[in-house]
């Protein structure tokens, strides 16, 4: 089973609305993180922000926010407002466990935001 | 502003040569990953390191590939010999707490 599941390969957004892009998760951990990273078209990976398990409140970095809902197993990313430049691959990612120090990321295949002027 | 590099940027080899990528973490980051970026598998986790001691390389082929952190400052990737189904972005990202990596730009390589 995948542990990361991205459901939208592509998305077309009219700019200035906001966007969803979709992201569940498969862990039997107590303690993980997720993550989001955008990937433009200049191939760098972007980190967007990050929610630990145990964080009560939602994550927030500016335009971007970070939907989660611990029992549904859903950590959907949230951009207001949306630009031209935030065309790009989105993808989600999590951390499972609590060792020390930063741990591996496990990725979803990608969404594909398209904004369109 | 601190980053991760890695050189080469880009690379094209012949099947059967080695390939040597090289990555230098953020001074202070304890946590070095290499991952592997494919059209067809996405990004996955190939090895990490901590305190420069090998944590986890399931995810290298290990007849291969070689992960090795020879001090702080230098992580390498080695393929050998190459194979054209080696051919993918490899990025080198480092961290310290478990909020965060950072990646580097990626080493684009191309096995012919």
């Amino acid at each position: 089973a995948q542990k990361i599941t991205q459901t939208q390969p592509g998305m077309f957004v009219q700019e200035k609305e906001a966007v969803t892009l979709d992201c569940t998760y498969d862990t039997s951990d107590q303690s993980y993180g997720l993550f989001w990273y955008k990937q433009p078209s200049s191939g760098e990976m972007i980190f967007l922000i990050y929610q630990g398990s145990y964080d009560e409140q939602n994550a927030t970095e500016g335009r971007y926010s970070l939907n989660f809902q611990k029992a549904r197993k859903s950590a959907n990313l949230v951009i207001s407002a949306s630009q031209l430049g935030d065309s790009a691959m989105y993808f989600c990612a999590m951390r499972e466990g609590s060792g020390g120090g930063a741990d591996g990321l496990t990725f979803g295949k990608g969404t594909h935001l398209i904004i369109q002027p | 502003d601190a980053r991760v590099t890695q050189t080469p940027r880009h690379k094209v080899t012949e099947m059967g040569q080695e390939v040597t990528m090289r990555c230098q973490p953020i001074l202070g980051h304890n946590t070095v990953f290499w991952y592997r970026q494919t059209m067809m598998q996405g990004l996955e986790l190939l090895a990490y390191f901590r305190n420069r001691a090998p944590l986890d390389d399931s995810g290298m082929p290990k007849d291969r590939f070689s992960a090795e952190m020879p001090d702080a400052t230098l992580a390498t990737l080695k393929i050998q010999p190459s194979e054209p189904r080696d051919s993918a972005v490899y990025f080198c990202a480092s961290g310290f707490i478990r909020a965060r990596q950072f990646f580097g730009p990626g080493t684009r390589l191309t096995v012919l």
